[in-house]
């Protein structure tokens, strides 16, 4: 079936440098492809998404860019701050008969000053 | 505005027992979801409903059935609890067409099957 893999699975940083999560998908058709944090015990929340027709975007501190080719997509947070330390997660909308959203399995973030 | 609230929030089972998860959007969303969320594993879909009266099965439908009862509501039953399903579960809606594309989770049940 389809599926979406995201990598690393935890990734630790310095307060001010840069972090980027990658995120693959196998199903051709996607054309949706939102990324949630979320902070422990909380619910996830969308930070940023991208669609299909868009190669990048950008939001402050925070960028999304797709390559529909390759089937990839990634998050990139720049300067990042100690309040950015969460479990980020990638999904893609799979347009079949219904819509439905799919997870990657999750980036745990941690930001340290 | 509720958003998207789910009921219960906590919840412990004895293996073999029955229940149902209630999910209520006030958002006039078309689609709902049910996921499941283990440590390590992500978010994973259990069952989904593309628009009222529909609904299918995601990555993991098996030991639970799902039922779209109006367009706001969208419950999940577990027939016969089991401890493989200890978990954290999380409603979604999201309007899934046009420009408003964003899932709305709720708050999430804590569910433990001893």
């Amino acid at each position: 079936g389809e599926n979406v893999e995201q990598h690393p699975s935890t990734l630790s940083v310095q307060e001010g440098d840069s972090a980027v999560i990658k995120c693959t998908y196998s199903d051709s058709a996607s054309n949706y492809f939102p990324w949630y944090k979320q902070e422990l015990g909380k619910r996830p929340q969308l930070i940023i998404d991208i669609r299909s027709n868009v190669g990048e975007k950008k939001d402050q501190r925070i960028a999304v860019t797709l390559n529909k080719t390759a089937k990839h997509f990634s998050l990139h947070i720049t300067e990042t701050q100690p309040e950015d330390s969460a479990v980020y997660f990638c999904a893609a909308l799979i347009d079949r008969a219904g819509t439905a959203l799919i997870f990657g399995k999750g980036t745990t973030l941690s930001v340290s000053s | 505005n509720a958003g998207v609230t789910q009921t219960p929030k906590f919840q412990v089972l004895k293996t073999g027992q029955s229940m149902t998860l209630q999910c209520a959007q006030d958002m006039n969303h078309n689609s709902m979801y049910w996921y499941r969320q283990d440590p390590g594993m992500g978010l994973r879909l259990i069952y989904y409903s593309a628009s009222e009266g529909t609904t299918d099965k995601g990555e993991v439908p098996n030991g639970y059935n799902v039922s779209r009862l109006n367009k706001r509501e969208f419950s999940l039953r577990l027939e016969s609890a089991a401890p493989s399903q200890t978990s954290v579960y999380f409603c979604a809606s999201s309007a899934a067409t046009g420009p408003n594309t964003e899932a709305f989770f709720g708050q999430g049940t804590r569910l433990t099957v001893v």
